[in-house]
Order: structure tokens, then C-alpha cells, then sequence
């Protein structure tokens, strides 16, 4: 039961390279998300997916685009790294919205990012 | 938009004993839920506990309970009998109630509960 799985786990980039984030869920859920974790901030939504073909800009999207590749697949791309998006990644998947499910995320291990 | 506030960064309790974790809200919608997600260390984030605004009564699950004051938009969890496993970073987060197929929530700044010997 793998649930979502993230790659890769560290990564170190210097101020304007790019790399990719992956992320697969297997629970055939609809909705995909990427958030960041910053210390004292929490979590902040940076894109999101509800549906299989859209994506749509959370609360800090700047610096990123996405793809939802498939029902399964949610990429987080950093075109030109800036130190500012040093952080730790997370993608979360979702069955549908309604209840009893609503607001139930389940969550990647995480992806440690540093820009140096 | 909406904001979820922690105020207490760090908390520490002895094993079995029963600590109290704070959370406020700030909204104009009147329909909304409210979660308490666990991280732990090294760990995927769960989902712990979830409350829907309309539901006067406090949810449950084992051993964490909830005190949801709709009016002071305060939302604490209780963790009795508290055990090592839930040493962990607890996280409070708001959704809207709507329309749209995601879940998009707002979280808290997390609180770091360390659970002792």
C-alpha cells in the first residue's frame, strides 16, 4: 500500500537551475495538491489539481508550474530556483470533496529542497 | 479569506496525562470544516480529527475530542491518556463547505507537542 509516493526525497540546486518534483498516488483519487512547510508558517497550498486535465494556482504559486500527467501523476516544476524556495515539498491526494471523506488529504513523505 | 491560528508553538506533556491544543479561526462563512492533522517525526501527515460547523456536537476519536465554539471560532483538541506515539507537529486546518471537487485547507503555523516519560 504505497499511497503517494514522492521523488525524490533531497534535493540541492544552486540559484537558477531547475529540476522537477514527482508525485504518484495509487488510491485513484481525483484531486492532487502541493504544498510547501516552511518553519513558523505551516503549510501554504501552491497548486492544486481537483480533477484529471486541471490545475489551478493556490496561495503561493509563483516560482512554479505544474502537471497533472494522468489520474495518478502530479509534477512540481521549478523552472529557475531562487533561495526563497528552500523548503520541504509535500503532495497530497483526495477522494472526493463530499462528505464523509471531505477535507481528508493523504499526504507524500515530503521532499527536502535547498537552493543554494 | 480565511486564517487558522496556533498560538502555542511548543507543548510538552507527561505520558498519560492530558494535554489541551489551541486553535482559532478567522471567517465570514458559516458553513466550514475543521480538521486536526498529526505529523510525525520522519512521518506522513495524517488526518486525525474532523468537525463540520453545523454539528453542535464535538467530535471524537478514542482517546482525541474536540471543543469546537462556533461562536469564538475556537477549536482546541484534547488528547487524553497521552501516549510516546503522539509526539508529533499538530496541525489545525479550516475548509470552506461548497461546491468543486477539491479539498483545498487552510493550516495552521502547527504546534510541537513532545510527549515525555
Amino acid at each position: 500500500n504505497a499511497g503517494v509516493t514522492q521523488t525524490p526525497k533531497f534535493q540541492v540546486l544552486k540559484t537558477g537551475q531547475s529540476m522537477t518534483l514527482q508525485c504518484a498516488q495509487d488510491m485513484n483519487h481525483n484531486s492532487m495538491y502541493w504544498y510547501r512547510q516552511d518553519p513558523g508558517m505551516g503549510l501554504r497550498l501552491i497548486y492544486y489539481s481537483a480533477s484529471e486535465g486541471t490545475t489551478d494556482k493556490g496561495e503561493v504559486p509563483n516560482g512554479y508550474n505544474v502537471s497533472r500527467l494522468n489520474k495518478r501523476e502530479f509534477s512540481l516544476r521549478l523552472e529557475s530556483a531562487a533561495p526563497s524556495q528552500t523548503s520541504v515539498y509535500f503532495c497530497a491526494s483526495s477522494e472526493a470533496r463530499r462528505s464523509p471523506w471531505a477535507g481528508e488529504l493523504f499526504f507524500g513523505e515530503g521532499s527536502r529542497l535547498t537552493v543554494l | 479569506a480565511q486564517t487558522v491560528t496556533q498560538s502555542q508553538p511548543e507543548m510538552s506533556v507527561q505520558e498519560a496525562e492530558t494535554v489541551t491544543l489551541s486553535c482559532t479561526y478567522d471567517t465570514s462563512e458559516s458553513n466550514y470544516y475543521l480538521f486536526w492533522y498529526k505529523q510525525p517525526p520522519s512521518r506522513q501527515m495524517i488526518l486525525v480529527i474532523r468537525q463540520e460547523a453545523y454539528k453542535q456536537q464535538n467530535a471524537t476519536e478514542n482517546r482525541f475530542s474536540v471543543n469546537f465554539q462556533k461562536a469564538a471560532k475556537s477549536f482546541s483538541l484534547k488528547i487524553s491518556d497521552s501516549q510516546l506515539g503522539d509526539t508529533a507537529m499538530y496541525f489545525c486546518a479550516f475548509m470552506k463547505h461548497g461546491t468543486g471537487t477539491a479539498s483545498k485547507l487552510t493550516f495552521g503555523t502547527g504546534t510541537r507537542l513532545q510527549v515525555t516519560l
